[in-house]
């Protein structure tokens, strides 16, 4: 089946500092990839949309300028947490849609621990 | 704006029942209806889609309902396993562009042995 990699799995850093968090889809491509957040026992919850090419789209109440994503290839997303909180403490985890099937494959996720 | 609600939020059944978990979409434009099942500490694996022009779809214990008119879409599993426990979300989407998925709020699945 298709095969969706994030890395790292899980990172711990200061606060005020950067982390890049990598997207590939490993065997198919995809125009579309979305990042999500994930809070212990709740549901998925939608960051932005990425799309080849052009501009991520985000949703209400994330902020564009601290979650900067970059979709350069079809096979590549990277999310990067600029600044980093405490409060940006969580589960990120990345999907990739089949540009030819249309299925929606997820990433093993990221725990980012803010300290 | 889109939304999914998906129910119950929690579903306990014993080892051989069925179980039923039931989900609406807002957006009638939405096409594609997947499926995801979630163990503890992992990825969302998708384990069925139904798409629009078809009103059922079935894989060996797991079958799929589909009623565009009422904005109901449903997902069924039969025989249920203990290795069936995990929290289940569907989704619905549009097959075209950079359209987004809307994620239900997932059930939780418990099967006892």
């Amino acid at each position: 089946g298709a095969v969706v990699s994030q890395h790292p799995s899980w990172v711990i850093c200061k606060s005020g500092t950067s982390v890049k968090i990598e997207c590939r889809s490993l065997d198919f491509q995809a125009t579309t990839m979305f990042w999500y957040r994930q809070f212990p026992k709740q549901s998925l919850m939608l960051m932005a949309t990425s799309n080849e090419g052009s501009k991520a789209t985000y949703e209400q109440g994330v902020e564009k300028d601290k979650f900067l994503i970059n979709h350069a290839s079809l096979t590549l997303s990277t999310l990067t947490v600029t600044s980093a909180h405490p409060e940006d403490s969580s589960f990120y985890i990345c999907s990739a849609r089949d540009t030819l099937s249309y299925e929606q494959y997820f990433g093993p996720g990221t725990r980012l621990t803010v300290t | 704006g889109e939304n999914v609600e998906q129910h119950p939020s929690t579903l306990s059944v014993q080892e051989g029942d069925s179980a039923v978990i039931k989900c609406t979409y807002s957006d009638s434009a939405s096409n594609y209806f997947p499926w995801y099942k979630q163990e503890l500490g992992k990825r969302p694996q998708l384990i069925i889609d139904i798409r629009s022009n078809v009103g059922e779809k079935k894989d060996q214990r797991i079958a799929v309902t589909l009623n565009k008119t009422a904005k109901h879409f449903s997902l069924h599993i039969t025989e249920t396993q203990p290795e069936d426990s995990a929290v289940y979300f569907c989704a619905a989407s549009k097959m075209s562009g950079g359209f987004k998925t809307i994620f239900g709020a997932g059930t939780r699945l418990f099967v006892k042995a």
